[in-house]
């Protein structure tokens, strides 16, 4: 069975500070990833996704950057986290005509 | 232009009762899908149903329903006998064949559920 690994669960940076995010998934091959970010009480953002190693698809300009650098692992970079870079941030993956497996999540506050 | 709207923020129900969750979309793609997710308070988000928009009848998993509406261009979610268990954030999202795979979310209903 497929499943998706996010990771860490929650982290505390400082402003200025690099951010590292990492998805990995098992069980199949090709999928699309997203990446997510959620504001407290809001809905999901989508910020990234890929359908293929390299492919990386931005859906809003910002101080993130997103890279596939194998078939099964998304990660979700900045080189300097700003205040506004806090949130929870999802990791998904799905195929066409199919729901998005989500991750447990990332919980980042940046102070 | 917001291509899903989930115009309740929050929505409170009877337990045992029904509920409907709104949602409409946009998109002149013939070809979609949309999808219903459920947040509890824990963050995970937990696919509910799915409907294609070619399917012919409406989607249904267990006690939830979708009421497909093609020409109105909503997709809103039925929840027979509510339980607590249900009090959760919901979103209503959508595919669009053309756009290369993009998965977009509303902005949820939050839904509690009275004992």
């Amino acid at each position: 069975s497929q499943t998706i690994h996010q990771w860490p669960a929650t982290l505390v940076q400082p402003v200025g500070s690099p951010l590292s995010l990492e998805c990995t998934v098992e069980g199949t091959s090709n999928p699309n990833l997203y990446w997510y970010r959620q504001a407290a009480g809001r809905g999901l953002q989508l910020l990234f996704y890929s359908v293929g190693i390299g492919q990386i698809s931005s859906e809003v300009p910002q101080n993130l950057s997103a890279s596939r650098p194998q078939d099964r692992q998304f990660i979700l970079s900045s080189k300097k986290l700003l205040l506004s870079d806090s949130g929870f941030y999802l990791c998904a993956w799905g195929r066409r005509n199919t729901e998005a497996f989500f991750g447990q999540g990332t919980r980042l506050t940046v102070v | 232009a917001q291509k899903i709207t989930q115009t309740q923020p929050g929505m409170f129900v009877q337990e045992k009762e029904a509920v409907t969750l709104d949602c409409t979309y946009d998109t002149s793609d013939p070809s979609y899908g949309l999808f219903w997710y459920k947040q509890p308070s824990s963050g995970e988000m937990i696919f509910l149903i799915y409907q294609g928009s070619y399917d012919q009848q409406n989607a249904t998993e267990g006690r939830y329903s979708l009421n497909f509406q093609k020409a109105r261009k909503s997709a809103n979610l039925v929840i027979s006998a509510s339980q607590l268990g249900d009090s959760a954030m919901y979103f209503c999202a959508m595919r669009e064949g053309s756009s290369g795979d993009k998965l977009t979310f509303g902005t949820g209903t939050r839904l509690a559920v009275r004992p």
